[in-house]
């Protein structure tokens, strides 16, 4: 139980154009979604905490109107990067955790790998 | 603020060896530990936790427990196998957040 899934798993874009990253909860209702993102060989960085029908609490240094997030059902949540230059290429991991889950637990999907040419 | 030290990688051994991968934190209070382990291209899976000094979480063949006189939560595994070859995150969540802080991570390479 508790599988998450991201779409897609890699996408190439152009410098100037937006990019949209899906995360879903498959088997559980996700109260709580977070989006990390990971450079190589580094660790990752929290981005922004978001609840369902609220507004992302984004940590700081990370701009809000850059990455955008919705997370309109208890089930998905959307992060955009709007017009994405080649240094947003990264590996965005999205997690959630729900009601039925560990309170201390996140479930991380699989990741999306943002390249930016 | 709290942070997590992990050492170095890659760590590199043969298969059936034993691995120890050192992991210390900071932290205030008494925090959740965790382990988890990213495979090539994949995102993170939770391979264990503890949550209070001494206990011992496990998994997969893989221990570590929670010294909290050394503030450290060193993963162990007795024998590892090719398919265990992955990037190794000690976690920490503390204060009742469910928001870990990562350390650095840790890649192993197990040769056959």
């Amino acid at each position: 139980g508790a599988v998450v899934s991201q779409h897609p798993s890699w996408v190439i874009c152009k410098s100037g154009t937006s990019v949209k990253i899906e995360c879903r909860s498959l088997d559980f209702q996700a109260t709580t979604m977070f989006w990390y993102r990971q450079f190589p060989k580094q660790s990752l960085m929290l981005m922004a905490t978001s609840n369902e029908g609220s507004k992302a609490t984004y940590e700081q240094g990370v701009e809000k109107d850059k990455f955008l997030i919705n997370h309109a059902s208890l089930t998905l949540s959307t992060l955009t990067v709007t017009s994405a230059h080649p240094e947003d290429s990264s590996f965005y991991i999205c997690s959630a955790k729900g009601l039925t889950t560990h309170t201390d637990t996140q479930y991380f999907g699989p990741g999306t790998r943002l390249t930016v040419l | 603020g709290d942070s997590v030290t992990q050492m170095e990688g890659p760590v590199t051994l043969s298969e059936e060896a034993f691995l120890t991968i050192n992991c210390t934190y900071t932290a205030t209070g008494y925090p959740s530990l965790f382990w988890y382990v990213q495979y090539p291209g994949e995102g993170l899976q939770l391979l264990l936790k503890a949550t209070k000094a001494d206990d011992k979480g496990s998994n997969k063949g893989f221990e570590a427990t929670y010294r909290k006189e050394t503030t450290s939560f060193h993963l162990e595994k007795g024998s590892v196998q090719v398919s265990d070859s992955a990037v190794y995150f000690c976690a920490l969540a503390s204060g009742g957040s469910y928001i870990p802080t990562f350390g650095r991570g840790t890649s192993l390479i197990v040769h056959p």
